[in-house]
Parts: structure tokens; C-alpha cells; sequence
């Protein structure tokens, strides 16, 4: 079957660093997406990682590796409004999203 | 860049009444739409593919009769509730993809159902 695992909760302060990881099980994989969602709203595209290795966007970066199904979010320099639910989600080979359960993450000041 | 709206944000309705959902792709065709569900905590269940021209593939669980959608053209998908319950009363969100893009996923603002 397909499943992706992401923790279910973090806490970190504000100004610090945060890592957050996905492993996934896909039937094929065509790429691994990051998106961010506030309470009551839709989810916001973070990235998109096809190829193994370190994307970097500003204070968030996306890793993939795809030999071991694992990829992880970094968040530098954290700040209250990063407080939200990071959606983890694989491309698999007809092109469907697969979605994780979400890592509900805490910033604390 | 993309852009998909979705309206109504917010709806109460009672039960037993039907609510119709839109969605839209403004600045691109989009041929295959997705309607999602998203009860408090937890992750977004897909509920069915619409395809233009075509009837909708619905997921294991999702009663096509009660949730109806119609992909009429290539910028709107609609998602009518029929028969309200008050469980059915949650977050529906669609998505739609670019062909030119079709690895990203777009999603609309989502509108919160709430059956009274």
C-alpha cells in the first residue's frame, strides 16, 4: 500500500531551527511536495523536490532522498507565524497525491 | 503563477438542503480537478478526481450520489452536497492541475460547510 509518516507534533522556539520528516511508500514516485496550513485556511505550496538532494527557498529548504523514501523540511530562524501544519505529500506514478497526516508544529517565544 | 478560487469561503445551510460549490482556475485550462475533505486535525482525504468531459472517479467511502460534480469546461468544477447532514459538515477543498505544470497541485481558499 501507499503511506506517508510524518510526526504528528513539534515544539520550537522562536529564532531557532526546525526539521521536520516524511518518510513515504509510493506505487512509482514522481516528487515530493512541502506545504504549509494555517488553521481553517487551504494548504500553501512550500516546495517540490524530484531530484535527490538540498533545495533551498529562504529560511525553508527541502531535502529528498529518494533511495531511502525520506525527505525532511528545514525551517532557519523561526518565527511565530510559522505556526501551522506542514503537509508532506508524494507524487506517485499516475500523478496522484498522496498526503500525509500534516506535523502540527509550535513555535514557543 | 496559478491561481484556483474557490467560493463560497463559508456556508451554513440546514439540513436537508443542498450546497453547491465552485471552483475555478482563473489564469490556466484545467483539464483534472480534485475535491477534498478535511475534518478538525486531521490530514485532507481526497474525495474524487473530476475530469473534464467526463464523469468524476470517487474514492472508496464517498457516496457519489450524495456529493455530486460536475467538470463541465476546463475552469470550473463544482461540488453539489445533496441532502445535507449535519456530519457532513467540514472543510472542502478543490485542486486543480496545470497541464503545463502537472506536478503542482493548486489549491483553492477551501470553504467551510457547516450543517445545522
Amino acid at each position: 500500500g501507499q503511506n506517508i509518516d510524518q510526526p504528528t507534533e513539534m515544539t520550537a522556539t522562536e529564532g531557532a531551527i526546525v526539521q521536520i520528516n516524511c518518510t513515504y511508500q509510493t506505487s512509482g514516485f514522481n516528487g515530493l511536495f512541502w506545504y504549509q496550513q494555517h488553521a481553517g485556511e487551504a494548504p500553501t505550496f512550500l516546495s517540490y523536490n524530484v531530484l535527490d538532494g538540498l533545495e533551498e527557498k529562504g529560511r525553508f529548504s527541502s531535502f529528498l532522498s529518494r533511495s531511502k523514501g525520506y525527505s525532511y523540511l528545514l525551517l532557519k530562524e523561526l518565527q511565530m507565524k510559522d505556526s501551522a501544519s506542514y503537509l508532506c505529500a508524494a507524487l506517485d506514478s499516475n500523478y496522484q497525491l498522496i498526503w500525509g497526516a500534516g506535523t502540527k508544529l509550535i513555535i514557543k517565544p | 503563477g496559478a491561481v484556483v478560487s474557490q467560493h463560497p469561503s463559508w456556508v451554513i445551510c440546514k439540513s436537508g438542503t443542498s450546497v453547491k460549490i465552485e471552483c475555478r482556475s482563473l489564469d490556466f485550462q484545467a483539464t483534472t480537478m480534485f475535491w477534498y475533505r478535511q475534518f478538525p486535525k486531521q490530514s485532507l482525504m481526497l474525495m474524487a478526481t473530476s475530469n473534464e468531459g467526463s464523469k468524476a472517479t470517487y474514492e472508496q467511502g464517498v457516496e457519489k450520489d450524495k456529493f455530486l460534480i460536475n467538470h463541465a469546461s476546463l475552469t470550473l468544477s463544482t461540488l453539489t452536497v445533496t441532502s445535507a447532514h449535519p456530519e457532513d459538515s467540514s472543510f472542502y477543498i478543490c485542486s486543480a492541475r496545470n497541464p503545463d505544470r502537472v506536478a503542482e497541485a493548486f489549491f483553492g481558499q477551501g470553504t467551510r460547510l457547516t450543517v445545522v
